[in-house]
């Protein structure tokens, strides 16, 4: 079992539409990272988050550590939100502050 | 600041030929990473380094060599490529101590895409 699980793998809608993807892991986290990737493009970075919401834009993003659990929405999303998204965590020690990955969720936004 | 450059983009590599991904950094980042990027799995470290003149293996080193000489400079070495070196090669930087308190966030790399033919 993976240590990082997202769900949904793929998600198609519709422009306008609020969208949400999760996050669930299984292990102790120090902190956890929201992440944004482009067909053939680099990496960038959303969100960290250790509690709480953060709110950036059309994207929000919240964590249930009790529930090890994370949330990413994405309001009256938009075809350039079109990415694949991807959930990854800091363990609690001894990791160096290595991140381990979600496998991603597949995001497209038709006009 | 051009945060995190990597290059090459793209390159094809024969079976058995060498090459260095290079990876600078400009934000005096004490933690430096080397991840691969292969298709529907989630990205594995292949090394890291916590400062210059120190660099550990991750979860995938095999094939692969590193060297940390200055704080900028973050190298990934192939020595004798082999097909399952095709991937995408990301390199991501952080700065902060690590451990439970360890708050900050990561920059990443554009991405170099290889092909071991």
């Amino acid at each position: 079992k993976n240590e990082v699980e997202q769900s949904p793998q793929n998600l198609t809608a519709q422009e306008g539409e609020f969208i949400t993807i999760n996050c669930s892991y299984s292990v102790g986290i120090s902190a956890l990272h929201w992440l944004q990737q482009h067909p053939g493009g680099g990496i960038v970075s959303l969100f960290m988050l250790s509690s709480g919401k953060k709110k950036h834009g059309r994207l929000i993003a919240t964590i249930n550590i009790q529930e090890k659990h994370s949330s990413l929405h994405i309001t009256a999303s938009h075809p350039r939100d079109s990415a694949v998204y991807i959930c990854a965590v800091n363990l609690n020690v001894g990791s160096q502050g290595n991140l381990i990955f979600g496998k991603g969720t597949k995001l497209s936004v038709k006009p | 600041n051009a945060g995190v450059t990597q290059t090459p983009k793209f390159r094809i590599l024969k079976i058995g030929q060498s090459m260095t991904l290079q990876c600078t950094q400009d934000m005096n980042h004490n933690y430096m990473y080397w991840y691969r990027q292969d298709p529907g799995m989630g990205l594995k470290l292949i090394y890291y380094s916590v400062g210059a003149g120190i660099t550990d293996k991750g979860e995938v080193p095999n094939g692969y060599n590193v060297s940390r000489s200055t704080t900028e400079d973050f190298p990934l070495r192939l020595e004798l490529a082999a097909p399952s070196q095709t991937s995408v090669y990301f390199c991501a930087s952080r700065n902060g101590g690590g451990g439970p308190k360890d708050r900050y966030g990561y920059t990443f790399g554009s991405g170099t895409r290889l092909t071991v033919v």
